[in-house]
């Protein structure tokens, strides 16, 4: 079965720190992987998407690496801001089709002054 | 572009009622979803469109209908509401490559009583 795990659960960082989320994922075969943002009350906003072939991939203070051999993703997020508050979702497409996609539940990021 | 919205933004419904959601885009996505998020799970695809007239299920299709009569639009129907239904839901869209960015709505909340 398709599965997505990510940690921490939930993260508190002062702002103006660095942070880095893990995804590990068990999906197969692979097609891509994807980072959202989620501010509370919101739907999801891409982030990143990575293909099997690309190692990282940055948006604004954003960077995401994948590491296809050991199926794990992080996201590190530089100069954190209050407006990084947010839960971030990490998300496995396997080949074939959208519909196969697994969403992972999340980390929560608190950025406080 | 108003991207993708939803309508409406909160709902309460009593066990047995009926109600339908609507999603439409404005970026004429071929692809369109609908999702359920419950706290402590990653988002669950519900039904999903690959194209105007064609609906196909997701993973929890049980107890929702669907229908996209129109290449904009995408409705959600409840028959006949459970609490277990109660949940916030999201419409995405996206192009036909696999690797697009999918968009998401702002999301529907629904509690059934």
């Amino acid at each position: 079965k398709n599965q997505v795990e990510q940690s921490p659960q939930s993260l508190i960082i002062l702002e103006g720190k660095n942070c880095t989320l893990q995804c590990n994922y068990t999906v197969s075969p692979f097609s891509n992987l994807r980072w959202y943002k989620q501010d509370t009350g919101r739907g999801p906003v891409s982030l990143t998407i990575m293909t099997f072939s690309e190692n990282t991939k940055s948006n604004g203070r954003y960077t995401a690496t994948l590491d296809a051999d050991t199926k794990q993703s992080s996201l590190h997020i530089t100069a954190s801001q209050l407006s990084d508050s947010a839960s971030y979702i990490c998300v496995a497409l396997p080949s074939g089709g959208y519909q196969k996609v697994t969403f992972g539940t999340g980390t929560k990021l608190q950025v406080i002054p | 572009n108003a991207g993708v919205t939803q309508t409406p933004k909160f709902r309460v419904l009593k066990t047995g009622q009926s109600m339908t959601l609507l999603c439409a885009q404005d970026m004429n996505h071929e692809y369109m979803y609908w999702y359920r998020q419950d706290p402590g799970m990653g988002l669950r695809l519900i039904h999903y469109s690959v194209g105007e007239g064609t609906t196909a299920k997701g993973e929890v299709p049980d107890g929702y209908n669907v229908s996209r009569l129109k290449k904009q639009n995408f409705l959600l129907g409840l028959e006949s509401a459970a609490p277990s239904q109660t949940s916030v839901y999201f419409c995405a869209s996206k192009r036909q490559k696999e690797a697009d960015t999918q968009y998401f709505g702002p999301g529907t909340r629904l509690t059934v009583l």
